[in-house]
């Protein structure tokens, strides 16, 4: 079974600039998710699809940041304009339903670069 | 409210044991464990349910403590493949929203 996908793994932008980032979920999997971590913390989560709706975007910063799934199958994440706090790793994960006793499958993350 | 973990960090020699916490301020309905090597993705360990019991698989097992509000990893006999970062993550019963807490680095030496 492969897993989640992600692309790119690696990104260096100057600050004002945008980019985005592409995450294919594993096949099956209603519940997308998007997470930041910052060097030395836990990930957090920046929005939850379920299917091509949202179920939660608390925590996105949605003056710069925006997200769709709009076949309910693959994502994009999108930052515009980028500022220098947005260096991080921006991690897709999937899971089979959004519950809480189902597990997620992580992407290998896109490793930004805000300069 | 984001978990917290303890210890941060623990260093390890192959064979011993360790355990990390996760602590909670609210009720607690599922928690889920994450290990993640340096440059990699999470990679999933376990969840214990509300209710549910002791779980483990090999030498790694966790307990979840519904009164304290706290669940614990029980790392067994260490190995070296055991390195990483140790995250837990509380769930909303309802969205299955995780929050992670801020991880504990666990290094097993020769």
């Amino acid at each position: 079974e492969a897993g989640v996908a992600q692309s790119p793994r690696y990104k260096i932008i100057e600050k004002r600039q945008s980019v985005a980032f592409w995450c294919n979920p594993i096949s099956g999997h209603a519940t997308l998710y998007w997470y930041q971590q910052i060097l030395g913390q836990g990930p957090k989560l920046l929005i939850q699809f379920q299917n091509n709706g949202v179920v939660d975007d608390s925590q996105l910063p949605k003056d710069r940041f925006s997200a769709e799934r709009l076949k309910g199958v693959d994502s994009t994440l999108k930052i515009q304009p980028a500022k220098l706090e947005d260096s991080a790793v921006y991690l897709c994960a999937s899971s089979f339903k959004g519950l809480a006793a189902r597990e997620q499958f992580f992407g290998p993350g896109t490793r930004l670069t805000v300069l | 409210q984001q978990p917290v973990q303890s210890p941060q960090a623990v260093i390890l020699r192959e064979g011993e044991d360790a355990v990390i916490n996760c602590s909670s301020s609210k009720a607690l309905y599922s928690v889920h464990w994450y290990r993640q090597k340096h440059g990699e993705a999470p990679v999933f360990l376990m969840i214990l349910l509300k209710g549910g019991e002791q779980k483990g698989h090999d030498k790694i097992s966790a307990s979840f403590n519904e009164k304290k509000q706290q669940s614990s990893l029980y790392l067994t006999a260490s190995q070296l493949s055991y390195s990483g970062t140790y995250f837990c993550g509380i769930s909303s019963p309802d969205t299955g929203k995780l929050i992670f807490g801020q991880g504990t680095t666990l290094q097993v030496k020769p």
